[in-house]
C-alpha cells in the first residue's frame, strides 16, 4: 500500500498570507495525485487532480505541483473560507488518502 | 445542480448488518462510476469500495471485503451499500462519491461526495 505523509500537521497563517502544504508518497505515484478541501461538517471537496490541475469552479489562488513522490499545494493569498484541513489523495496504485493538513488562523 | 444525499446510517451492535443508500439526482447517473469513501472521526478518507456503470465491475478494499456489498440502480439513479459482520473499527461517515470523468473507465477521482451517514458500531 502507498502511504501519503503530508506536513505539516498545523499550518498558522494569517489571512493574504501564502501557504505551502506537502505530500510524499512512499513510492512513485507518478502524477496520480489529487487534494481535498474539508470544513468542520462538511464533505471533502476535490481542488486538484492528477497533481496539477485545477477541478472545476476552483479559484486560481489554489495550485499544485510535483510528481513522482514530492508534491505541493500551493494558496497563494489566503482567504478567511481557505482555513480548513486539507487532504492529499493518490489512485497510481490502489487508493489512499494522507493524514491531512489543518490550515488555521494565526 | 448535482446532487447526491446518502441514508441509512445509524448504531448498530458488532457483528449487525446496516443499508446505505445513495440518492443522485442533477446528472445522468448511469454515465458515471460511483464509490463509497469513509471517513473515522478525526482521520483522513478510506475508500471503501467502487462500482462501474453497469455494475458490472466492482471493487472492494480489502478491509471490507468479503463483508459488505455495493450496487447501484440506474432506473432509480441510486447506489448502495450492504454492510454485514460490523465491526468496531468500521465507525466513520460514510460518503457516496462520484468520479470524477464520465463514460469512462474508472479515474479514481472523487467529485462531488454526498453530506454523509454516520454509522456507529457498538455495543
Amino acid at each position: 500500500e502507498i502511504v501519503l505523509t503530508q506536513s505539516p500537521d498545523t499550518l498558522s497563517l494569517s489571512p493574504g498570507e501564502r501557504a505551502i502544504l506537502s505530500c510524499r508518497a512512499s513510492q512513485s505515484v507518478s502524477s496520480y495525485l489529487a487534494w481535498y478541501q474539508q470544513k468542520p461538517g462538511q464533505a471533502p471537496r476535490l481542488l486538484i487532480y492528477d497533481a496539477s490541475n485545477r477541478a472545476t469552479g476552483i479559484p486560481a489562488r489554489f495550485s499544485g505541483s510535483g510528481s513522482g513522490t514530492d508534491f505541493t499545494l500551493t494558496i497563494s493569498s489566503l482567504e478567511p473560507e481557505d482555513f480548513a484541513v486539507y487532504y492529499c489523495h493518490q489512485r497510481s496504485n490502489g487508493l489512499t488518502f494522507g493524514g491531512g493538513t489543518k490550515v488555521e488562523i494565526k | 445542480e448535482v446532487q447526491l444525499v446518502e441514508s441509512g446510517g445509524g448504531l448498530v451492535q458488532p457483528g449487525g448488518s446496516l443499508r446505505l443508500s445513495c440518492a443522485a439526482s442533477g446528472f445522468t447517473f448511469s454515465s458515471y462510476e460511483m464509490n463509497w469513501v469513509r471517513q473515522a472521526p478525526g482521520k483522513g478518507p478510506e475508500w471503501v469500495s467502487y462500482i462501474g456503470r453497469s455494475g458490472s465491475t466492482i471493487s472492494y478494499a480489502d478491509s471490507v471485503k468479503g463483508r459488505f456489498t455495493i450496487s447501484r440502480d440506474n432506473t432509480k439513479n441510486s447506489l448502495y451499500l450492504q454492510m454485514n459482520s460490523l465491526r468496531a473499527e468500521d465507525t466513520a461517515v460514510y460518503y457516496c462519491a462520484r468520479d470524477l470523468v464520465p463514460a469512462a473507465s474508472f479515474v479514481g477521482w472523487f467529485d462531488p461526495w454526498g453530506q454523509g451517514t454516520l454509522v456507529t458500531v457498538s455495543s
